[in-house]
């Protein structure tokens, strides 16, 4: 069983480009979030989604981000006219459940999609 | 609440040692817990969790341990090794929402 794949693993965008970051979730898991994460810094929330729902955008900007998981196909967190403050690694984690499995209720994570904005 | 900009406390220790790596947590309705293992550019992995029912639980090498009392939660590692030498997050949730919180984390450096 595959784990959480994300890509790019690195991306260089230029300012005032758009970055993708796309994340295929664990077989089966049908819940993903998306974190950030400075060099030397925690986890820090971003969105949370359901199949074709936005259940929880209030650690995402307002302006520029934007995340989407469609029925079909992997979640995108998508960043428009980056900045260099954008730069960081961008991690995305997927749970079968609501607030994970019956027995563990762990978060499985990726690999991170590391951006940096020149 | 969220993790906040802060630098990660180090903790150094001999090979061979045993390590205790603590976390604060926030809430004191949390009722799951999960300690994650960061190593340098790859992504959290799951090491141990605890539930709130409990206050201790061990695996291979490692044991946690839930204060609810004050709201910590330690991450005892036996025997450390240099494969051990990573980034540690504690993380909490109360089970009727969705949204894990993360500690700060722990930098774990072990010595030869």
């Amino acid at each position: 069983n595959a784990g959480v794949m994300q890509n790019p693993r690195h991306l260089v965008r230029r300012r005032g480009q758009e970055a993708r970051l796309r994340c295929s979730p664990m077989k089966g898991h049908s819940h993903v979030y998306w974190y950030r994460q400075l060099p030397e810094e925690g986890l820090k929330f971003m969105v949370y989604l359901q199949k074709e729902n936005i259940i929880d955008e209030s650690g995402m900007p307002k302006e520029r981000f934007s995340a989407e998981f469609p029925k079909e196909g992997p979640s995108i967190l998508r960043i428009q006219q980056v900045v260099r403050g954008d730069s960081a690694a961008y991690f995305c984690a997927s749970s079968p459940t609501e607030s994970g499995t019956v027995n563990t209720g762990e978060l499985f994570f990726g690999e991170g999609s590391r951006l940096t904005v020149l | 609440g969220e993790s906040v900009g802060l630098h990660l406390p180090t903790l150094s220790v001999q090979e061979g040692d045993n390590s205790i790596i603590n976390c604060a947590y926030s809430n004191s309705a949390s009722d799951y817990f999960i300690w994650y293992k960061q190593e340098s550019g790859k992504g959290p992995q799951f090491i141990i969790d605890i539930r709130s029912n409990m206050d201790k639980r061990q695996g291979q090498r490692v044991t946690v341990l839930l204060n609810k009392t004050v709201k910590h939660l330690s991450l005892q590692i036996a025997a450390t090794q240099p494969g051990d030498s990573a980034v540690y997050f504690c993380a909490e949730i109360y089970s009727g929402t969705y949204k894990y919180i993360f500690g700060t984390g722990t930098r774990l450096k072990v010595l030869a």
